[in-house]
């Protein structure tokens, strides 16, 4: 099983502010990932796939970079609808998620 | 626009199988670019795949759960459904359908609570 790490737990930023999450995988998933955002009492929803590709409908302020085993989700600048909890999910073998990252308001 | 709802029990006593089922509307389960998904989560953690199953039939299931899980599918309702047996309280969590395109999820239910307790 591919184990998926994302640092920090909680981010604790301001509107306007950049926000950089990151996500490790235990071995290689080439560009096999992907991040979602989950909103308290909401499913979540797909961000980015393909670690770079943005989902439809998704703003241009989210991007995504990495291959192998580094990852990095960026929203350049914060929005009050972005504060949320953010995961990374690999499709390298079988599915698996990471722990999450809450980006909350400083 | 597709649409996917959770429905069954809240409620499910231990050691009892849990049986859920997603009605999706708005697309037909039926097509070849989409396979179709089961995640849960505790409150308050993360996510877990459960299990995937494509409109043939053809089923994946999470390794640690594979001896309890059963995913099945009827085209001619356009549902598929969950069943996961012997449950405890480890199962309790919100249990989400998804439709799933190139191993992502990309539409999703809002989810049902099940709870194990007696």
């Amino acid at each position: 099983e591919i184990v998926l790490t994302q640092s920090p737990v909680t981010l604790s930023l301001s509107p306007g502010e950049r926000a950089t999450l990151s996500c490790r995988a235990s071995q290689s998933v080439s560009s096999f990932l992907a991040w979602y955002q989950q909103k308290p009492g909401q499913a979540p929803r797909l961000l980015i796939y393909d670690a770079s590709k943005r989902a439809t409908g998704i703003p241009a302020r989210f991007s995504g970079s990495g291959s192998g085993t580094d990852f990095t989700l960026t929203i350049s600048s914060l929005e009050t609808e972005d504060f949320a909890v953010y995961y990374c999910q690999q499709r390298g073998a079988w599915l698996t998620f990471g722990g999450g990252t809450k980006v909350e308001i400083k | 626009q597709v649409h996917l709802q959770e429905s069954g029990p809240g409620l499910v006593k231990p050691s009892e199988t849990l049986s859920l089922t997603c009605t999706v509307s708005g697309g037909s389960i039926s097509s070849s670019d989409y396979y179709w998904a089961w995640i849960r989560q505790p409150p308050g953690k993360g996510l877990e795949w459960i299990g995937t199953i494509f409109y043939s039939g053809s089923t994946y299931y999470m390794p640690s759960l594979m001896s309890r899980v059963t995913i099945s599918v009827d085209t001619s309702k356009n549902q598929f459904s969950l069943k996961l047996t012997s449950m405890t309280a480890a199962d309790t969590a919100m249990y989400y359908c998804a439709r799933q395109s190139n191993g992502w999820f990309d539409s999703w239910g809002q989810g049902t609570l099940v709870t194990v307790s007696s």
